[in-house]
């Protein structure tokens, strides 16, 4: 069956440093996987996606993130966090199965970035 | 471009209550349409999805119900409210048969029941 996980719930960073937000999936097809981020009561916004092609996908605002088939991963990734990125962030696979496209969440990870 | 405006922004309604949310889809042509629903802090469970005017899948049974009336239109309605339906209520579109269909989310509705 498709899943995700994302096995930190939380993550807590300086300001200026680096980070990485985990992201394993399960799928036996070729994924269209994303990253959503979702700012304190609003709805969720695209970071990235990647459905091909290079495994390195650029995001808005520094992020990106790595698609590894053979970890069946899809990681985030920022050089170096601002305090405006506190937030949560979601990695979601698509799949078509059942005749549609479905979309599979992970539970979130809610990062805190510190001055 | 396209735009998804969600309404109303916040709900506080009493328990037993009816309720209708409402979500409307412009610059897109047959888009498939979604419901989230969100506990606080919580992860995002998808309540329907519709492919068409007039039909509606349900994917959980949360005692709600959905409709789309219009192909921009995705109604989320009960006549019953309870207090476990408070939550953050999400409407979602994407395009079927894009190379990688991608959910675009509106801003939100936050129902309080009490």
């Amino acid at each position: 069956a498709q899943s995700v996980t994302q096995p930190d719930a939380r993550v807590t960073v300086s300001e200026g440093a680096s980070l990485q937000l985990r992201c394993k999936y399960s799928y036996s097809g070729t994924p269209y996987l994303f990253w959503y981020v979702q700012y304190p009561r609003q709805g969720l916004q695209l970071l990235l996606k990647y459905y091909s092609g290079d495994p390195v996908v650029q995001g808005v605002n520094g992020f990106e993130a790595e698609f590894s088939k053979s970890n069946s991963s899809f990681h985030l990734r920022k050089a170096s966090v601002h305090w405006s990125d506190s937030a949560v962030y979601f990695c979601v696979l698509s799949a078509r199965d059942t005749g549609y496209q479905n979309f599979y969440f992970g539970k979130g990870t809610s990062l805190t970035v510190i001055p | 471009a396209q735009t998804i405006h969600q309404w109303p922004v916040a709900e506080i309604k009493a328990v037993g209550s009816p309720l209708s949310l409402g979500c409307t889809i412009k610059g897109k042509s047959s888009p498939n349409l979604y419901w989230y629903w969100q506990a606080t802090g919580g992860t995002l469970q998808q309540l329907f999805y519709s492919i068409t005017v007039g039909q509606v899948e349900s994917v959980v049974q949360l005692n709600l119900s959905a409709s789309r009336p219009k192909d921009d239109q995705f109604i989320l309605s009960t006549e019953k409210l309870l207090l476990s339906h408070s939550g953050f209520y999400l409407c979602a579109w994407s395009l079927e048969g894009a190379s990688a269909e991608t959910l675009y989310f509106g801003s939100g509705t936050r129902l309080t029941v009490l």
